[in-house]
This record gives structure tokens, C-alpha cells and sequence, in this order.
């Protein structure tokens, strides 16, 4: 498997400010990253593909300017929530594709609270 | 969007107990995968079948496939009350890296 961090793993702002939630593989070199967001009570939508050194990809209904993403090196990437709004409150997790490129190994996940 | 639908949605039952949770898909797909989600955690990896198995085993657990009926069974053996977490499914399109999750199933083992 394959061993990914999240850092914060909880955060409160006001609205209107930036967050930046990192995901770290520690274990080995990841290419690709996923960034999923989650409700309470429901499953997983994926946001948006991370490949590193290229531009992210987004699944229909996300808005790339809103939630920024930069996959600089094949250990880190990042997701930023600009101008965050009480309605982006919710449980943001990363994914690593394993080295087979058939599973996906998550990070612990962070909560993000915006007030 | 979503692919997978899981049922039963909750699903209690008491410690010792086999718990069996249901996952079904629309599209083709090159395998499908079940996670564990502890409430407020990160998804655990359980198992990964591939299209082209039917049964698959690991431990306590046990998941089949059908393709033809594009569903997908885990059954959990002995439960325990550390079991208790929800449960979802996710499938890859084929040709695609991208996971699509069930909406999961919330089990409960009762002491």
C-alpha cells in the first residue's frame, strides 16, 4: 500500500478566506493525486485528478478558479478553497494511485469548517 | 456522477454475526473495489476484485462479482463490534483511473 498524509487535518475560517489543505505521499513517488469532497452522511465525489507537473482535471460542476490545485512534486499536492463559503464546509480527502495504477490509498482526511 | 448504488443503506446487527452489504454498477468496468470508512476518518482499502474474477477472499471477508448483473456482494464473517464503520464500493470506468463510490453502507455491530 502506500502510506498519505493530510495537513491540516481540521480547520476553522471566516468566509471569504483561502485554505490550503496539503496531502502528502510519504512512501513512495505518486504522479497521480485524486481530491474528493464528502458531506456528512454521503459518499465520495470526486473533484478533480491531480497530475504532477501538469494541470489538474475537474469533474463537471467544480470550479477550477474556486478550488485550486497544484501538484508540484510527486510527493505533494495541494488544494486551496478560495473566498470559502459556509457551503464548503465539509470532509476533504486525497487519494494516491498505487504504483499498480489500480487502487487508491487515502489520506486521513481534513474537515474544513467555514463560519 | 454516481455509479454505484449500495444496499441496504444501514444495516445493525449483533456482534458474531455475518453482515452482507450489495453494490451495483451501470457501466463496464476493469475491477471494483470495497473501502472501509471509520466515522470522521480516512477510507481503508479492503479489497479489489477484477472483472474478470468471480469470488474473491481476504481474511473475514469475502466479495463477489457478478458482470452480468453489473453487482457486487461483501460479506463480513464473525462480525465485530470494531466492524462497524460504513462501507462503500467503487468501480473504475474502463480505460479510466478515476474511482466512483457507492453512497455506502452504514453498519453497526451491537456488543
Amino acid at each position: 500500500g502506500a502510506v498519505v498524509s493530510q495537513h491540516p487535518s481540521w480547520v476553522i475560517c471566516k468566509s471569504g478566506t483561502s485554505v490550503k489543505i496539503e496531502c502528502r505521499s510519504l512512501d513512495f513517488q505518486a504522479t497521480t493525486m485524486f481530491w474528493y469532497r464528502q458531506f456528512p452522511k454521503q459518499s465520495l465525489m470526486l473533484m478533480a485528478t491531480s497530475n504532477e507537473g501538469s494541470k489538474a482535471t475537474y469533474e463537471q460542476g467544480v470550479e477550477k478558479d474556486k478550488f485550486l490545485i497544484n501538484h508540484a512534486s510527486l510527493t505533494l499536492s495541494t488544494l486551496t478553497v478560495t473566498s470559502a463559503h459556509p457551503e464548503d464546509s465539509s470532509f476533504y480527502i486525497c487519494s494516491v494511485l498505487g504504483r499498480v495504477g489500480d487502487t487508491q490509498y487515502f489520506g486521513p482526511g481534513t474537515r474544513l469548517t467555514v463560519l | 456522477s454516481q455509479q454505484g448504488e449500495e444496499d441496504p443503506q444501514a444495516l445493525s446487527i449483533q456482534e458474531g454475526e455475518n453482515a452482507t452489504m450489495n453494490c451495483s454498477y451501470k457501466t463496464s468496468i476493469n475491477n471494483l473495489q470495497w473501502y472501509r470508512q471509520n466515522s470522521g476518518r480516512g477510507l481503508v482499502h479492503l479489497i479489489l476484485i477484477r472483472s474478470n474474477e468471480r469470488e474473491k477472499h481476504s481474511g473475514r471477508l469475502r466479495v463477489t462479482l457478478d458482470t452480468s448483473k453489473k453487482s457486487s456482494s461483501l460479506l463480513i464473517t464473525a462480525s465485530r463490534a470494531a466492524d462497524t464503520a460504513s462501507y462503500f464500493c467503487a468501480t473504475d470506468a474502463r480505460g479510466a483511473q478515476k474511482l466512483v463510490f457507492g453512497q455506502g453502507t452504514r453498519l453497526t455491530i451491537n456488543p
